[in-house]
């Protein structure tokens, strides 16, 4: 049971190049989310998707698209990186505990550390 | 605005004395709070996590939380640090409802324990 799995783990990228951010959850999770991290500034959230076949857009969206490739994969894509960018990239999940919408505990993955140069 | 405030970027708390990581928020409606602990390299795991009922919710690696209402305060606390508690910490709070609900993620707080 490996949890939250992302590729790839590290990725340096010249500006205007494009590349996908993967993540997969083996845990039956119904929602998933992509997060940024940068110093002082703590997590903000770029996507989400509620369910399979759904996405809504989070805190700082502009410059990213994500695609829900099925229940376990949730991927990110960068259409033409920009220096602005770089950071630490994570993708979490969470199943819905019963309790009402947003009070699920979330599981991490690793991160991607992203340098656009 | 919904938010969530860690007011200290830093708290330095010498082995075996207690120490406390604070955190407000400003949230319509009832507050869904959550703590989470990043150590170096890794993604943040789940700490605790307060819902309803009791206002002392109790956690991983014997941390526990207090939820105040009237402070709007859900503060971070253990009796006794290790050096192992060293690590960052963040608070979190739900926004919106339904399956439109979202976490937002305070700043985070360096927790450093001396030996």
């Amino acid at each position: 049971n490996a949890g939250v799995t992302q590729t790839p783990k590290f990725q340096v990228l010249k500006t205007g190049q494009s590349m996908t951010l993967q993540c997969a959850q083996d845990m039956n999770h119904n929602s998933m989310y992509w997060y940024r991290q940068d110093p002082g500034m703590g997590l903000r959230l770029i996507y989400y998707s509620a369910s399979e076949g759904t996405t809504d857009k989070g805190e700082v969206p502009n410059g990213y698209n994500v695609s829900r490739l099925n229940k376990r994969e949730f991927s990110l894509r960068l259409e033409s990186a920009a220096p602005s960018q770089t950071s630490v990239y994570f993708c979490a999940s969470s199943a819905y505990e019963g309790q009402g919408w947003g009070t699920d505990t979330q599981y991490f993955g690793p991160g991607t550390r992203l340098t656009v140069l | 605005a919904q938010s969530v405030a860690q007011p200290e970027d830093q708290v330095n708390v010498a082995e075996g004395n207690p120490l406390t990581v604070k955190c407000t928020y400003s949230v319509s409606g009832n507050p869904y709070l959550f703590w989470y602990v990043q150590y170096p390299n890794r993604g943040l795991q789940f700490l605790l996590k307060y819902i309803t009922g009791d206002n002392l919710v109790k956690g991983s690696y014997g941390f526990e939380a207090e939820f105040n209402k009237s402070q709007t305060s859900f503060h971070l606390k253990k009796p006794s640090a290790l050096v192992s508690d060293s690590a960052l910490y963040f608070c979190a709070v739900r926004v919106g409802y339904s399956s439109a609900s979202k976490i937002i993620f305070g700043s985070g707080t360096r927790l450093s324990i001396r030996p």
